[in-house]
């Protein structure tokens, strides 16, 4: 089974700053993708950003980047400018497509970050 | 496109009562999965449908069901609500495609059991 770890239960930015939060993950699969979702106070899911373990690359969307090392598990969100929108619960998320569970996400307990102005 | 929808997006049911709620997946979408968020077991999976098929389910009791229906809509029935049933149901749909295991979500139906 995979378990997905957010140590950190909250965190404060201020406005314009640059952030990490971090991810960890047990598995015993090689192929697999992980993702960072934010759930505002609206409650909406909506994904930031998704890896794919196989690349080696980082992936970035605008201010949103990760740091994937795969050899620690460790799958970290940073992200920079920080904008008072970007409060929210963030969640990491794991799918092994070959598990047999491909559309079954595995998620952390979330890290609520507050930017402060 | 259209996001997913989920209907209603309230719902107050007393012990004992059934419930069952709807979702409209992403145009084109044909994999639906279910997600069960409380603040104390966080985010769960309930189970997935493809083509009309369960594919995949989660740990939860048989009062937990759904089904899908040909145009992808799906609909989740909860029967025998319990109080610990009082959650977030969360609805994601992705494309069947290879390499493309993102899910998108909808808004989610708060369900409060008293």
């Amino acid at each position: 089974a995979q378990t997905v770890t957010q140590s950190q239960p909250e965190m404060s930015v201020q406005e314009a700053e640059t952030v990490t939060l971090s991810c960890t993950y047990d598995t015993s699969e090689n192929n697999y993708y992980l993702f960072w979702y934010k759930q505002p106070p609206s409650r909406q899911m909506i994904l930031v950003i998704r890896q794919e373990a196989y690349k080696q690359q980082n992936a970035t969307e605008n201010r949103f980047s990760v740091n994937f090392q795969k050899a620690a598990k460790s799958f970290s969100l940073k992200i920079s400018d920080s904008q008072l929108g970007d409060t929210a619960m963030y969640f990491c998320a794991f799918t092994a497509p070959l598990s047999g569970s491909a559309r079954q996400l595995t998620f952390g307990s979330g890290t609520q970050l507050t930017v402060l102005p | 496109k259209a996001g997913v929808t989920q209907t209603p997006r309230y719902l107050i049911k007393t012990r004992g009562q059934q419930v069952t709620l709807s979702c409209s997946p992403i145009s084109g979408h044909r994999s639906v999965s279910w997600y069960q968020q409380t603040p104390g077991q966080g985010l769960q999976f309930l189970f997935e449908y493809f083509s009309e098929t369960q594919r995949n389910k989660g740990n939860f009791p048989g009062r937990f069901s759904g089904r899908q229906f040909s145009n992808s809509r799906s609909e989740m029935n909860v029967s025998t609500l319990e109080l610990g049933d009082s959650a977030l149901y969360l609805c994601a749909s992705s494309t069947p495609g290879q390499g493309a295991y993102e899910q998108y979500f909808g808004p989610g139906t708060r369900l409060t059991v008293t």
